[in-house]
């Protein structure tokens, strides 16, 4: 299974709240999981990413929790800004094989 | 560094007609990628390129064509253009397919009507 289930679709956030974005995916065999961040009007660019052997990723307010038994990895923006107000994309790979991406999350955080 | 540069930014076109997305990029990345972007459907690979002279098919390649002359140029031809094509279409490259990070343009919006 090459698919990589991304929820939500949309996700409103207050200023200083959580905004958690999650992905599913079968693939045992994916050894690479980015989440990209795209602006309207923009291309997507990479935000952080985490190999399989790590259970946590944290980048400033972003970390990336994955949970390889079960499957799925997530974004969590911690004191979420408006100018976090974007679309997240998750992704995979394995190998030297191309990205999978997910469906994409759009966040609105209001002030 | 310019990154990687698409032409043009927006384009109508009627159905039937033919035309080329323009993708050139200043960071001599061998791999070069074309994306499409459609509303709750996230990033569909319709074409790819590992390096000069050598192109294979994405998981929608179906009425595009693309060339590689160059390691810089990677054009997206538009043949027959329908209005399943309507879409915003993005370029990207990579140093590296393994963990590589991707880096895309800006995107050109296409509307066939």
């Amino acid at each position: 299974q090459q698919q990589v289930k991304q929820s939500p679709q949309s996700l409103i956030v207050q200023k200083g709240g959580i905004s958690i974005i999650n992905c599913a995916y079968e693939n045992t065999a994916f050894d690479y999981f980015p989440w990209y961040q795209q602006f309207p009007g923009k291309g997507p660019a990479l935000l952080i990413a985490i190999r399989p052997d790590v259970s946590e990723k944290k980048e400033g307010r972003f970390t990336i929790s994955f949970n390889k038994s079960a499957k799925q990895f997530s974004l969590h923006i911690m004191d979420s800004q408006p100018g976090d107000s974007a679309t997240y994309f998750c992704a995979a790979s394995k190998g030297t094989d191309k990205l999978i991406f997910g469906t994409g999350t759009r966040l609105q955080v209001f002030p | 560094n310019a990154g990687v540069t698409q032409t043009p930014k927006f384009r109508i076109l009627k159905i039937g007609q033919s035309m080329t997305l323009q993708c050139t990029q200043d960071m001599n990345h061998n791999y070069m990628y074309w994306y499409r972007q459609d509303p709750g459907m996230g990033l569909k690979l319709i074409y790819y390129s590992v390096g000069a002279g050598i192109t294979d098919k994405g998981e929608v390649p179906n009425g595009y064509n693309v060339s590689r002359s160059t390691t810089e140029d990677f054009p997206l031809r538009l043949e027959l253009a329908a209005p399943s094509q309507t879409s915003v279409y993005f370029c990207a490259s990579s140093y590296d397919t393994r963990n590589g990070e991707l880096f895309f343009g800006e995107g050109s919006r296409l509307t066939v009507l």
